[in-house]
């Protein structure tokens, strides 16, 4: 069965540097790829989605990477504030019949300290 | 916006009560999904739904079953809660299977169910 690793339980870093937060996944080979936040508390919440197809994806601050031979998805965080501290998580998504479902990692929970 | 209500934030049961935890969307989604949230375990998928009456079991689906009358009510039910079920129970939907295979999915804030 698939199997979605990310980086590190908990990531701290100082309000100002770059997040990178990494997802590795092994036995599939997804279609897509997914980013989300979640506060506690809170359902997660989608932020970014990028294509197998597709190299790097951006949205202000953020930025996704994603890389099929490694089987690996950077998402960075470039001028980090107090208020990115949350979970993040990543999540797989295919093809054929089950189409819509998605596989999701544990999450790594960023906090980021003035 | 789309706007994912699960009917109870926080809920307790009595071990072996048959329980039901809601959930409505608003916007036409044709998939939902039910997770549960456990510290250290991530989300796990129970059930998702591809259309009304349709369902298709997850990766826990043992001692859960669903209900999906209407396209936008989405229901979990515990068949005989056993405390092990206390956990964080999440429902999503996403658009549709026919037009992308690719939509996010939108949660609601979830239930906190206690079985005592």
């Amino acid at each position: 069965s698939q199997k979605i690793e990310q980086n590190s339980e908990a990531l701290n870093i100082q309000e100002g540097k770059t997040a990178t937060l990494t997802c590795n996944y092994t036995n599939y080979s997804p279609a897509y790829l997914q980013w989300y936040r979640q506060d506690p508390g809170r359902g997660p919440v989608f932020l970014l989605l990028i294509r197998e197809n597709e190299k790097e994806k951006r949205k202000e601050r953020l930025k996704v990477t994603f890389d099929t031979t490694l089987k690996q998805s950077l998402f960075h965080i470039t001028a980090s504030q107090p208020a990115d501290s949350a979970t993040y998580l990543c999540a797989l998504g295919g093809r054929g019949s089950t189409l819509g479902r998605l596989y999701f990692g544990r999450g790594t929970q960023l906090t980021v300290w003035p | 916006d789309v706007k994912v209500t699960q009917s109870s934030r926080y809920l307790v049961k009595r071990t072996g009560e048959k329980v039901f935890l809601e959930c409505v969307q608003d916007m036409d989604h044709e998939n939902m999904f039910w997770y549960r949230q456990d510290p250290g375990l991530g989300l796990r998928l129970i059930y998702f739904s591809y259309d009304v009456k349709m369902k298709e079991k997850g990766d826990i689906p043992e001692g859960y079953s669903v209900s999906r009358e209407k396209k936008e009510r989405f229901s979990l039910i515990l068949e005989s809660a056993s405390t092990n079920q206390t956990s964080m129970y999440l429902c999503a939907s996403s658009l549709g299977r026919v037009l992308s295979s690719n939509q996010p999915q939108h949660f609601g804030d979830g239930t906190r169910l206690s079985i005592l």
